[in-house]
């Protein structure tokens, strides 16, 4: 069955500190995959996205993510977080071959950044 | 300024008594989505709309329909709410269903069920 899964479901760093989200996914078939993000009251938003080439991929707000074919990951990093980028993080994954680019999601990590 | 509006942000309803949910776009978007989303869980499409086509997904409880009276409103109808409904109910959009498409997200409203 197809899946997307999220390692950690919550996670608290210090300002400063370097932030690593695991996802990976059970695809047969060729993936696009998606980081979406939600500040705290806000809606769901785009982060970064892979569609093909280059595997790592930069996004808003310093964010970059790497795609990982052998491995079926896709992992969000940043190499040192504010207090602003407390928020949940949602990996998300569709079919290229899916006519209708159905979305699937993983359960979401919140990432607390502590002053 | 907000694309895809969903109103009311919370809504508390009754078992067993109908509720409407509601989601507009100023996007002109093509395709319209509702999400269910529960505590700790993943966001679980329910269906979606291409233009006026409707798509339900296979596991969809028929307690859940939608309507889209047009281009720019759809609705979430669940016509005997249980318990077992109380969540985040996500609607989204998106220009067009190529899967390579953004899908733009409303904030969401959150149902309990009392």
């Amino acid at each position: 069955a197809q899946s997307v899964s999220q390692h950690n479901h919550h996670v608290i760093l210090s300002e400063a500190a370097s932030l690593e989200l695991g996802c990976n996914y059970s695809y047969g078939g060729t993936v696009n995959l998606f980081w979406y993000v939600q500040y705290p009251g806000q809606h769901l938003q785009l982060l970064l996205k892979y569609f093909s080439g280059d595997p790592l991929v930069k996004g808003i707000k310093g964010f970059e993510a790497e795609f990982i074919k052998s491995k079926f990951s896709f992992n969000l990093r940043k190499p040192s977080v504010q207090w602003s980028d407390t928020a949940e993080y949602f990996c998300a994954v569709n079919e290229k071959d899916d006519s209708w680019g159905k979305l699937q999601f993983g359960a979401g990590t919140q990432v607390v950044v502590t002053p | 300024d907000a694309m895809v509006i969903q109103n009311p942000r919370y809504q508390v309803t009754q078992f067993g008594k109908p509720v409407t949910l509601s989601c507009s776009q100023t996007l002109n978007h093509n395709v319209m989505y509702w999400y269910q989303q529960k505590s700790s869980q993943a966001p679980k499409l329910l269906f979606h709309y291409y233009d006026k086509d409707f798509n339900n997904e296979a596991d969809t409880p028929d307690n859940f329909q939608s309507r889209r009276p047009n281009t720019s409103f759809c609705f979430l109808d669940i016509r005997s709410p249980g318990l077992g409904d109380a969540a985040m109910y996500l609607c989204a959009t998106s220009a067009d269903r190529v899967p390579n498409t953004e899908a733009f997200f409303g904030q969401g409203t959150r149902l309990t069920v009392v």
